[in-house]
C-alpha cells in the first residue's frame, strides 16, 4: 500500500502570506494526486487534480506541483475564506490514501 | 447542479447492521465511479471504498472487507454501502461523492455529499 505523508500538520499564517504544503508518496505515483479543502462541519471540496490541475470554480492563488513522489500545495496570498485544513489524496492504485492532513490557523 | 445526499446513518449497537444511501442528481450517474470515504469526529479522511461505472470493479479498504458492501442502482441515481459486523472504530461522518471526471483513472472524488453520521456503540 502507499504511504502519504503530509506536513506540517499544522501552520500559523496571516492574511496575505504564502503558504506552502507538502505530501510525499512512499512510491512514485505519478502524478495521480488531488488536494482538498475542508472547512469545520463541511464536507472536502476539491481543490486540484492530477497534482497541478485547477478544479474549477477555484480562486488562482492555489497552486499543485509536483510528481513521483514529492507534491506541493501552494496558496500565493492567503485570504480569511482559506483558513481550513488540507489534505492530499492519491489515486495511482487501491487502497486509495489520504495524507493526515494539515490545519492552517489564524497567526 | 450536482447534487449527493446521503441517509441511513444513526446510533447501531456493536455487531450491528446498517444501510446508507447516496441519492445523486445533476450529473449522468452512470457514467462516473462512486466512492465512500468516513471521518472520525476530529480525524482525518479515510478512503472507504469505490465502485466502478458499471458496478464491475469494486474496491475496499483491508479494515472494511468482508464487513462493508458496496453497490449502486444506475436505474436509480443511487450508491449504497451495506455495513455489518459494525465496530466501535466505524463510528464517523460517511461521505459519498462521485470522480472528478469519467475518465477510467478518474478514481478521486469532485463532488462529496454532506455526509451522514454512522455511530456505533452499546
Amino acid at each position: 500500500d502507499i504511504q502519504m505523508t503530509q506536513s506540517p500538520s499544522s501552520v500559523s499564517a496571516s492574511v496575505g502570506d504564502r503558504v506552502t504544503i507538502t505530501c510525499r508518496a512512499s512510491q512514485g505515483i505519478s502524478n495521480w494526486l488531488a488536494w482538498y479543502q475542508q472547512k469545520p462541519g463541511k464536507a472536502p471540496k476539491l481543490l486540484i487534480y492530477t497534482a497541478s490541475s485547477l478544479q474549477s470554480g477555484v480562486p488562482s492563488r492555489f497552486s499543485g506541483s509536483g510528481s513521483g513522489t514529492d507534491f506541493t500545495l501552494t496558496i500565493s496570498s492567503l485570504q480569511p475564506e482559506d483558513f481550513a485544513s488540507y489534505y492530499c489524496l492519491h489515486y495511482h492504485s487501491f487502497p486509495l490514501t489520504f495524507g493526515g492532513g494539515t490545519k492552517v490557523e489564524i497567526k | 447542479e450536482v447534487q449527493l445526499l446521503e441517509s441511513g446513518g444513526g446510533l447501531v449497537q456493536p455487531g450491528g447492521s446498517l444501510r446508507l444511501s447516496c441519492a445523486a442528481s445533476g450529473f449522468t450517474f452512470s457514467s462516473y465511479a462512486l466512492s465512500w470515504v468516513r471521518q472520525a469526529p476530529g480525524k482525518g479522511l479515510e478512503w472507504v471504498s469505490s465502485i466502478s461505472p458499471s458496478g464491475v470493479g469494486i474496491y475496499y479498504t483491508d479494515s472494511v472487507k468482508g464487513r462493508f458492501t458496496i453497490s449502486r442502482d444506475n436505474s436509480k441515481n443511487t450508491l449504497y454501502l451495506l455495513m455489518s459486523s459494525l465496530r466501535a472504530e466505524d463510528t464517523a461522518f460517511y461521505y459519498c461523492a462521485n470522480a472528478y471526471c469519467i475518465n477510467i483513472t478518474c478514481w478521486s472524488p469532485g463532488h462529496w455529499g454532506q455526509g451522514t453520521l454512522v455511530t456505533v456503540s452499546s
